[in-house]
């Protein structure tokens, strides 16, 4: 069955500092897609980051890039020079190919910047 | 360009009520995906709609009903409120395709409290 993992409940980093986020995922379907969300404390989830299984370049959005390892089936979110407004919940999540539309959600990893 | 709005913001209920939800998707999106949120967890898939008709439905008993208007804004129902359906139940909009980048945008969430 479909499944998305982060191990790491909590994560502490320093301003200007990266910092990576842990997900890896279980499917047996070729064509996926990866995902990765941020939900402050406010609730709402916004939307960082895709990775397709068939791309062949790690995504990149600004501070934001995904490395992604297919055969360890991993995903993990790189922040590249944190600053205090990361600190946040940030969730990894799946969409399987097919007739399905429907998000994969790990339990998510809590992100403290601090100064 | 308005992004997915949800009402009400917060909501308190007790054993047995019923609620209704409301959510209002993002411009141009016309299918809507509803989550269940518990303290602690990763959403978890309700269902969703399109052209007005539940397409695929996560695994919720028959207690969480929905509904989809032709303006694509959607409503979700929960009869006979238990204890446990407490949580942020967010929505989530996205333009129907088959491309598995499309990207879901989230609202900022009703929270529930059943007491």
């Amino acid at each position: 069955a479909q499944k998305i993992t982060q191990t790491q409940p909590g994560m502490f980093v320093q301003e200007k500092e990266a910092v990576t986020l842990d997900c890896t995922y279980d499917t047996s379907d070729p064509s996926y897609g990866l995902f990765w969300y941020k939900q402050p404390s406010s609730g709402e989830m916004i939307f960082l980051i895709y990775q397709g299984s068939y791309d062949q370049q790690n995504a990149t959005e600004g501070r934001y890039s995904l490395n992604f390892q297919k055969a360890r089936k991993s995903a993990n979110l790189v922040i590249s020079a944190s600053q205090l407004g990361d600190s946040a919940m940030y969730f990894c999540a799946m969409r399987e190919g097919g007739n399905t539309d429907k998000l994969i959600f790990g339990t998510g990893t809590r992100l403290q910047v601090f100064p | 360009d308005a992004g997915v709005t949800q009402s009400p913001t917060h909501l308190i209920k007790t054993r047995g009520q019923q609620v209704t939800l409301r959510c209002s998707p993002k411009s141009g999106h016309d299918t809507v995906s509803w989550y269940q949120q518990a303290l602690g967890q990763g959403p978890q898939f309700i269902f969703q709609y399109y052209e007005e008709e539940e397409r695929q439905r996560g695994n919720f008993p028959d207690r969480f009903s929905g509904h989809q208007f032709p303006n694509y804004s959607s409503e979700l129902n929960v009869n006979a409120l238990l204890l446990g359906d407490s949580a942020l139940y967010l929505c989530a909009s996205s333009l129907r395709g088959r491309s598995l980048q499309e990207t879901q945008y989230f609202g900022p969430g009703t929270r529930l409290l059943v007491l």
